[in-house]
């Protein structure tokens, strides 16, 4: 079946880590995204990629970094420069660039121990 | 004041209730609007789609855009226990390549058998 995969479902990190969240898809989309979400805040951009090999800050990408090295694959880092790491965080695809119409895999629950 | 507004909830009806979930907006510029149904922790899906102002209907979800008064809604009839999740608007000016996605906070509702 076609769709989104992330992992890890949950994962927690330690003080100074760096963590990476992995988001794979196989719908041969053009354009890839990856939000945050907290209680009560919706959701927020923090990374998209609209082409491989380039990607665009949203607006809350300090602490984060990404690549987008195949079109198939948007890891997410979320770097110790993070200080407020706990969310629940949402990749997206899309077929065309920057469209509205958004696919997402099912998250990944991101802890600080 | 947000771009976009959306009352939390939570809302909670009996099997059978007519639902209206609403957003209102600031930016006159939008004119792409969406609704995505959220399971609890899970990604969220694409419910509808609509361009312009008017009314958009499939099975019991309509959804309606009024941009005079920069508003928008989402009924759904006959409500089922099923239809218990998180509801999110999303807006977007522009086209293409133009433009970004603003999300809602959420409207968490709960359908009682």
């Amino acid at each position: 079946d076609g769709g989104i995969t992330q992992s890890p479902k949950y994962l927690f990190r330690k003080e100074g880590q760096n963590v990476t969240l992995s988001c794979e898809q196989n719908l041969n989309h053009d354009a890839m995204y990856w939000y945050r979400q907290d209680p009560g805040q919706g959701l927020r951009l923090i990374y998209y990629s609209q082409i491989v090999n380039d990607f665009q800050k949203g607006d809350i990408a300090e602490g984060y970094s990404v690549s987008r090295e195949k079109k198939e694959s948007f890891p997410l880092t979320v770097t110790s420069a993070q200080k407020n790491p706990t969310a629940f965080y949402l990749c997206a695809s899309s077929t065309r660039r920057v469209d509205e119409k958004l696919f997402f895999g099912s998250g990944t629950q991101l802890s600080v121990l | 004041q947000k771009e976009v507004e959306q009352d939390p909830g939570p809302l909670s009806v009996p099997e059978g209730a007519i639902v209206s979930l609403n957003c209102t907006y600031s930016n006159s510029a939008f004119q792409y609007f969406m609704w995505y149904r959220q399971y609890s922790r899970k990604g969220p899906e694409l419910l509808m789609y609509t361009y312009s102002s008017g009314n958009k209907e499939d099975g019991r979800f309509t959804a309606q855009v009024d941009k005079s008064s920069k508003y928008i809604s989402l009924f759904i009839r006959d409500s089922q226990p099923s239809d218990s999740a998180t509801y999110l608007c999303a807006m977007k000016n522009g086209s293409g390549n133009t433009g970004k996605l603003i999300f809602g906070q959420g409207t968490t509702l709960q359908v009682k058998p």
